[in-house]
């Protein structure tokens, strides 16, 4: 079984400052993914990292990355130069059974950015 | 445009009364699931289907039914909708060849059953 953990239900930022989101995750597998997603008040989800396990190299993509700890199984999200576009809820999400490919979400980081 | 298409968006029903959720697909992918969100739960889902005919329970399956005739469409079907199934539903898909794994989502249907 896989499960993935986000201890913080909420957090709030002022604009500008640097935010970090944590996740935790369990899997048995070696060969895994690992994403987060973001899901604003419209409701959409939108795929805001990717991380791949056999990957050493944190992923990154423009004001956000990501610190990928293996060994500890901690995925956590790094914002910075945080935009009030970025209040959202977050969610963590992990892959690793290949055979039903299922993506196991997190319970989400309810995140606001102050003006 | 890729993209996920569901309807309806939102809907009010009553106890009982059979509904389907529609969704379609236009990137040709072979992977489709279903998942409801519902307050500090997180998505879980429901049923997913590898390819044309290919279906197989998610986490949380009772009381839905799916099909995949066609590999566009991945229709969720409430036989009789109790008022524990109000929750907001989201249906996927992606590809099963390369090595992405990134999951595309369509926009969300609100579901109240009262």
């Amino acid at each position: 079984a896989q499960t993935v953990t986000q201890s913080q239900p909420e957090m709030s930022v002022q604009e500008a400052e640097t935010v970090t989101l944590s996740c935790t995750y369990d899997t048995s597998e070696s060969n895994y993914y690992l994403f987060w997603y973001k899901q604003p008040p419209s409701r959409q989800m939108i795929l805001v990292i990717r991380q791949e396990a056999y990957k050493q190299q944190n992923a990154t993509e423009n004001r956000f990355s990501v610190n990928f700890q293996k060994a500890a199984k901690s995925f956590s999200l790094k914002i910075s130069d945080s935009q009030l576009g970025d209040t959202a809820m977050y969610f963590c999400a992990l892959i690793s059974n290949f055979g039903n490919e299922k993506l196991t979400f997190g319970t989400g980081t309810r995140l606001t950015i102050i003006p | 445009e890729a993209q996920v298409t569901q309807n309806p968006r939102y809907l009010i029903t009553v106890t009982g009364k059979k509904l389907t959720v529609t969704c379609s697909q236009n990137m040709n992918h072979e992977y489709m699931s279903w998942y409801r969100q519902d307050p500090g739960l997180g998505l879980r889902q429901i049923y997913y289907s590898m390819n044309v005919e290919v279906t197989d329970k998610g986490d949380v399956p009772e009381g839905y039914k799916v099909s995949r005739k066609e590999k566009r469409n991945f229709p969720l079907i409430l036989e009789s909708p109790s008022p524990n199934q109000t929750s907001l539903y989201f249906c996927a898909s992606r590809s099963t060849g390369g090595g992405s794994r990134v999951l595309f989502f369509g926009e969300g249907s609100r579901l109240t059953v009262l």
